[in-house]
């Protein structure tokens, strides 16, 4: 069964700064796609940023970027720029390729991003 | 273009008693996941239904349920309720339930049983 590891449950940045958030994943799949999502206290989770595993350029999204190591099977976030409203749990998600029949998302247990002013 | 709507927002139930969550995904979206978030074990996986069917089923006893409408609403229940089953359960559509489509989630429904 895949697994997905976040080993930092809570971090801290100051505003304006840069903060990289960690992730690791287990699987013996070759074709698969890779989630950060955002779950600020409103509760609903946001797409942060997708990377499929088949491309080797790391996914960028404004002030977001993944680095992405297929072998190492780590995917960190880092998030430039820091604003007070990034605060928020962070989560890593996993999902292999619907070939190969699972539509599931599996999660990390999520980071806890506070922003200082 | 309206979100994912969950309904409650909020839920107090009995142990023992059954309860019956709501999801209404974007239009259009025919895929329409369901998880269950708790301190201790994270987000969980419960089912994902597409046009009416059932593809996955993640590993909750029987007492788990759902289904989905020709609308592509879709509904979970849980029958006998257990003070466990307190968390927060979310529903994410998606146009196909493809990967590369993404995945919109609601702001779920926080169940308490007492």
């Amino acid at each position: 069964a895949q697994t997905v590891t976040q080993s930092q449950p809570e971090m801290s940045v100051q505003e304006a700064e840069t903060v990289t958030l960690s992730c690791t994943y287990d699987t013996s799949e070759s074709d698969y796609y890779l989630f950060w999502y955002k779950q600020p206290p409103s509760r609903q989770m946001i797409l942060v940023i997708r990377q499929e595993a088949y491309k080797q350029q790391n996914a960028t999204e404004n002030r977001f970027s993944v680095n992405f190591q297929k072998a190492a099977k780590s995917f960190s976030l880092k998030i430039s720029d820091s604003q007070l409203g990034d605060a928020a749990m962070y989560f890593c998600a996993y999902r292999p390729d619907p070939g190969a029949g699972s539509y599931q998302l599996t999660f990390g247990k999520g980071t806890k991003l506070s922003v200082i002013p | 273009k309206a979100g994912v709507t969950q309904t409650p927002r909020y839920l107090i139930k009995t142990r023992g008693q059954q309860v019956t969550l709501s999801c209404s995904p974007i239009s259009g979206h025919r895929s329409v996941s369901w998880y269950q978030q708790t301190p201790g074990q994270g987000l969980q996986f419960l089912f994902e239904y597409f046009s009416e069917t059932q593809r996955n089923k993640g590993n909750f006893p029987g007492r788990f349920s759902g289904r989905q409408f020709s609308n592509s609403r879709s509904e979970m229940n849980v029958s006998t309720l257990e003070l466990g089953d307190s968390a927060l359960y979310l529903c994410a559509s998606s146009p196909r339930g493809l990967s590369e489509d993404g995945y919109t989630f609601g702001s779920g429904t926080r169940l308490t049983v007492v």
